[in-house]
C-alpha cells in the first residue's frame, strides 16, 4: 500500500504524558500536513511541513504541540502535557513538490487519541 | 468564524436518483475547492476539485459547481449508489496566496437509500 500510513491508528494517554502520533507519507511525496477533527466537526488545519522545515504552523496550539519532519524517518506531532481536550482524530496528509501543484493532499487514516 | 459551511448535516436519497450536496464559503481568497469523502474510522478520500477560474467541472458520476458570485459549490452524484453513503466534506485553500492549508466544513452525512 503506497497510501500515507498513519501509526499508532488508536493511542490511549493519561493526562500529563506525552503523545507521538507518526506519519509517513505517500511514496515521492515530500509535503505533509496535520489536520485534528473534533467530534462533529470538521478538520481543522494545524500545521505544514517539508522535510526539516516547517513551512505554517498557524493552526498549532502555542504550548504543548509540536512537529518536525526530519531528513530521514516519518514526521511526528508530538502533544506534551495532554489534556483531556486533546482527544480528537488526528489525520496527516501529503502532496507532492511543485508550488504551483494541482495535486490534492491525501490524507491517511488518522489516529485516534483518548486521553482518560 | 467558519469560512466554510455545510449547511445540512445530512441527507437522504434513494438509490438511483441525484444527491445535491452544498456548501457556502465566506473568504473571497478561495481559489480552490476540493470535495471529500469519508467513511467511518478512515481518512478523507479525494473524490473532486474545481479551481475559481471554472464554474463546472465533472468526473464521471459527479460533476461540482461553482458560482463565484454566490461563493456557493454543488456536488452532484448521479445516479446515487448505496456505496456512496458517507460523509461528504467541502474544502477550500488559497492558492494564489501561497496558502496550501485546506479549510473544511462540518460534512454533509449522505445516505443512499436501495
Amino acid at each position: 500500500n503506497a497510501g500515507v500510513m498513519q501509526n499508532p491508528r488508536h493511542l490511549v494517554r493519561r493526562r500529563g504524558q506525552e503523545a507521538r502520533l507518526r506519519c509517513s507519507p505517500m511514496k515521492g511525496h515530500s509535503h505533509v500536513y496535520w489536520y485534528r477533527q473534533l467530534p462533529e466537526e470538521g478538520l481543522k488545519f494545524m500545521v505544514y511541513l517539508q522535510k526539516e522545515n516547517i513551512i505554517d504552523e498557524s493552526g498549532m496550539p502555542k504550548e504543548r504541540f509540536s512537529a518536525e519532519f526530519p531528513k530521514e524517518g516519518p514526521s511526528i506531532l508530538r502533544i506534551q502535557q495532554v489534556v483531556r481536550g486533546d482527544s480528537a482524530a488526528y489525520f496527516c496528509a501529503s502532496s507532492p513538490p511543485g508550488i504551483n501543484s494541482n495535486q490534492p493532499q491525501h490524507f491517511g487514516d488518522g489516529t485516534r487519541l483518548s486521553i482518560l | 468564524d467558519q469560512q466554510v459551511k455545510q449547511n445540512s448535516p445530512s441527507l437522504s436519497v434513494q438509490e438511483g436518483r441525484i444527491s445535491i450536496l452544498n456548501c457556502d464559503y465566506t473568504n473571497s481568497m478561495f481559489d480552490y475547492f476540493l470535495w471529500y469523502k469519508k467513511y467511518p474510522a478512515e481518512g478523507p478520500t479525494f473524490l473532486i476539485s474545481i479551481s475559481s477560474i471554472k464554474d463546472k467541472n465533472e468526473d464521471g458520476r459527479f460533476t461540482v459547481f461553482l458560482n463565484k458570485s454566490a461563493k456557493h459549490l454543488s456536488l452532484h452524484i448521479v445516479p446515487s449508489q448505496p456505496g456512496d453513503s458517507a460523509v461528504y466534506f467541502c474544502a477550500g485553500t488559497s492558492r494564489g496566496a501561497g496558502s496550501y492549508q485546506l479549510t473544511f466544513g462540518k460534512g454533509t452525512k449522505l445516505s443512499v437509500i436501495p
